[in-house]
């Protein structure tokens, strides 16, 4: 069964710093997808950033990327230039590549980011 | 812009008791997901519904059920209330089940 670790269970920031949010995965899987999401105190899970397994280019989105290690099964967050609207938990999340039945969303526990003025 | 909505935002239950949650999907998405979300825990799947029928599965009693109507709205059942029940449940909706889009969830307490 796949599984997703997030080992930070709070993480701290200065505005305009980087920090960088830790993910493990675990799959037999040679192709899948990888997420991040963002949850703000709004509740709603806003995805941030998607990785395809099958691609060696680390995704990048804005202020965010990723360093994605295959072989290592680590899916790390990397938030440059923080702002204090970053400030939320933050989820990794694993989907296996193929639809159907088997599209479901894997999460980690979470990383709560605060982040200072 | 039609994003996901769901009803109620709070409701507080009794053990015991029957509660019903609903979901509207984006507009142009047809697949609707459940997840529950303890405190302090990632969410965890519940099931997917797809064209009306159940497609998928999580590990979760009977005690939950769902249904998807013709508009693609969606609803999720949880019977016999246990204070373990307690959670944020989201609901996410996607195009054959590519690109999801969640909702701001409904915060259930039992007591």
């Amino acid at each position: 069964a796949q599984t997703v670790t997030q080992s930070q269970p709070e993480m701290s920031v200065q505005e305009a710093e980087t920090v960088t949010l830790s993910c493990t995965y675990d799959t037999s899987e040679s192709d899948y997808y990888l997420f991040w999401y963002k949850q703000p105190p709004s509740r709603q899970m806003i995805l941030v950033i998607r990785q395809e397994a099958y691609k060696q280019q680390n995704a990048t989105e804005n202020r965010f990327s990723v360093n994605f290690q295959k072989a290592a099964k680590s899916f790390s967050l990397k938030i440059s230039d923080s702002q204090l609207g970053d400030a939320a938990m933050y989820f990794c999340a694993y989907r296996m590549l193929y639809g159907g039945a088997t599209n479901k969303l894997i999460f980690g526990t979470g990383t709560l980011l605060a982040v200072q003025p | 812009d039609a994003g996901v909505t769901q009803s109620p935002t709070h409701l507080i239950k009794t053990r015991g008791q029957q509660v019903t949650l609903r979901c509207s999907p984006k507009s142009g998405h047809d697949t609707v997901s459940w997840y529950q979300q303890a405190l302090g825990q990632g969410p965890q799947f519940i099931f997917q519904y797809y064209e009306e029928e159940e497609r998928q599965r999580g590990n979760f009693p009977d005690r939950f059920s769902g249904h998807q109507f013709p508009n693609y709205s969606s609803e999720l059942n949880v019977n016999a209330l246990l204070l373990g029940d307690s959670a944020l449940y989201l609901c996410a909706s996607s195009l054959q089940g590519d690109g999801y889009t969640f909702g701001s969830g409904t915060r259930l307490t039992v007591v």
